[in-house]
């Protein structure tokens, strides 16, 4: 089955600066990559995809990139706001054959220092 | 904005019991998930429903497990004789039968186990 393999863990960054988080995944039949954000005593939600038809993929200050060769993919943040602490969690699916489940990274808790 | 509803948000059991949660996903929506999230983890695939038709299973799910989706709408999971290890998380989603899985989650079942 799908591994999903998400770094870093943890990541503090200053007000206004970059973020980035990478995956890395194992089955190369998946086409379709979400990216969720978690706070605290809530469900995941989901801030911007990208299908394996596309390398890159841009919204306001989000962005995803695909390298499908390399089986990466990777978030980016920027100009920080301490709105942005949370936990980010990538994942990945194959859409067909019948088969629709996510297989989720271990999560990257982002904090936005002031 | 009726995003995808589950009660209750916490449940404490104790060992041996038996425990449901309900699910109401987005109405419009035909595809039902269950995810289980344990702390420090990403969301675990369980189950999925279209329309009323449970159309996988994780073989995370054990016997003790069983869900339900009786008319297409609402969702129910029992478990039963909850176990220590039962504890977690339990994730509702929804999606519409259109290409790629959008899964938009609800803010969770925290299940206790003592």
């Amino acid at each position: 089955g799908e591994n999903v393999e998400q770094h870093p863990s943890t990541l503090s960054v200053q007000e206004g600066d970059s973020a980035v988080i990478k995956c890395t995944y194992s089955d190369s039949a998946s086409n379709y990559f979400p990216w969720y954000k978690q706070e605290l005593g809530k469900g995941p939600q989901l801030i911007i995809d990208i299908r394996s038809n596309v390398g890159e993929k841009k919204d306001q200050r989000i962005a995803v990139t695909l390298n499908k060769t390399a089986k990466h993919f990777s978030l980016h943040i920027t100009e920080t706001q301490p709105e942005d602490s949370a936990v980010y969690f990538c994942a990945a699916s194959f859409s067909g054959a019948g088969s629709y489940q996510l297989t989720f990274g271990k999560g990257t808790k982002l904090s936005v220092i002031p | 904005d009726t995003g995808v509803s589950q009660d209750p948000r916490h449940k404490i059991t104790k060992r041996g019991q038996n425990v449901t949660f309900r699910c109401d996903p987005i109405s419009e929506h035909n595809r039902l998930y269950w995810y289980r999230q344990t702390l420090g983890q990403g969301p675990e695939f369980l189950t999925y429903f279209q329309n009323e038709a449970q159309l996988e299973k994780s073989r995370l799910l054990s016997d003790r497990f069983s869900a339900e989706r009786p008319k297409g709408s609402f969702s129910t999971l029992e478990i039963q004789r909850t176990e220590q290890g039962d504890s977690a998380m339990y994730l509702c989603a929804s999606s519409l039968l259109v290409g790629y899985e959008k899964l938009f989650f609800g803010s969770g079942t925290q299940l206790s186990v003592l």
